[in-house]
Order: structure tokens, then sequence, then C-alpha cells
């Protein structure tokens, strides 16, 4: 069956260092994969897309990897801030039945950056 | 440039009651997606719209759930004779098209069934 996991345990960090977070997937074959923020009480949003041929991602204290070999993408936080704390989301993209696709997501991890 | 926009931001209904959730996506996005969370759980997929179409709906219950998306107006989506597990936050997200430049959320519908 088709899963998405990502660590289920919040993940503590200390201000100015880099935070990483994994997202795995299995019997899935998706064209990209996306990174979300949610806060508590809002709705998620989108922060990085990366297509299944591209490696590696950046944008300003984000880099995303993907490697399609061991169905894994890792997100990372450089230089984080209390304000980065929340909720953060792995989404792939898949074909329905239908043969249109969308996106199903991960449980998401939770960051907490201490100051 | 209004987001996509969700009303109402919570709703209470009694058991037995109807349930309706409004989402207006976002301009220029013809996409519709709507999205179940509970709470510590991740977002579940529950069915995919265009103007007047439904495209996929595999995610929805077969009993009580149903949407739109008509020509003018938000989509609707709408639980029958709801029940406690009903009760959870409901997102609804659009793109222009199928999803590759990420999806856009409202903040969602928190639905209290009592």
């Amino acid at each position: 069956s088709q899963k998405i996991e990502q660590n289920s345990e919040a993940l503590n960090i200390q201000e100015g260092k880099t935070a990483t977070l994994t997202c795995n997937y299995t019997n899935y074959s998706p064209a990209y994969l996306q990174w979300y923020r949610q806060d508590p009480g809002r709705g998620p949003v989108f922060l990085l897309l990366i297509r299944e041929n591209e490696k590696e991602k950046r944008k300003e204290r984000l880099k995303v990897t993907f490697d399609t070999t061991l169905k894994q993408s890792l997100f990372h936080i450089t230089a984080s801030q209390p304000a980065d704390s929340a909720t953060y989301l792995c989404a792939l993209d898949y074909s329905m039945d239908t043969g249109r696709r969308a996106l199903t997501f991960g449980s998401g991890t939770r960051l907490q950056v201490q100051p | 440039n209004a987001g996509v926009m969700q009303n109402p931001r919570h709703l209470v209904r009694r058991r037995g009651q109807e349930a309706r959730l409004r989402c207006s996506p976002m301009k220029g996005h013809s996409h519709v997606y709507w999205y179940r969370q509970l709470p510590e759980e991740g977002l579940k997929f529950m069915v995919y719209l265009q103007k007047e179409n439904i495209i996929d709906e595999s995610g929805m219950p077969k009993e009580r759930f149903s949407a739109e998306f008509p020509k003018e107006g938000p989509s609707i989506l709408r639980i029958q004779q709801v029940v406690r597990g009903d009760s959870a936050a409901y997102f609804c997200a659009s793109s222009p098209g199928q999803g590759a430049d990420g999806y856009t959320f409202g903040s969602g519908t928190r639905l209290t069934v009592v």
C-alpha cells in the first residue's frame, strides 16, 4: 500500500542550528514533491516544490533534496529561528483512477526552535 | 488579491443536522480540493473539483457527503445528518493547474458536532 512517513516526534533544536526533517514514501512514483508549513489553527502554506529530475532546491534559508532511489526527501532550515517553529508537511502528487493528479500529505513533523 | 476564503471559520452542529462549508478559490484558480484534518493527523484528500465538474471524489465517504463547484459562486462541501465523528477541520485549497505550482489553502472550517 502507498505510504508517506514523516517523523511524528517533535524536533527540538537550538536557535541558529540547522533543522533537518525527513519524508519517506513507499509505492509512489511522484512527479514532484512539495513541502508546506502549518501553524496551529491555520491552513498549510506552500514552501517549496522539487521535481523528480531535480536533486536539490533552495529558497533563502530552505533547502530540499529529493532522492527517488531512496524514496526520500530531506527538508533543511539553516540558521533556524524561533519563528520557524511550526509543523512541516511533506506532500506528493499521485495519479488518481481518473488519470488526474492530486496531492497526498504526510502527517507532518512539529519543529520547535528554542531561543 | 484575497487568497482562498473559507467560511464559516467555526461551525457547531447538533447530531443529525446539516453542515454547509463554503470555499471561494483564489482569483484565477479553477481547481479546488477539499481535505479533512483530524487532531494530530495529516490532511486526508476528499474531493477534487473544477467548475461544474467533480473530477475525483475517491476520498469522500459514500454517504452523507457531497460537494459542488457551480458556475457562479463558491464551492460547497455539504455534510448531511452529521455525527460526532465528522468533527474535524476541513480545508479547501485551490491551484491554477493540477498542483505543480503548489496549492493555496484557506484557513479552514472547524466543525464541531455536539
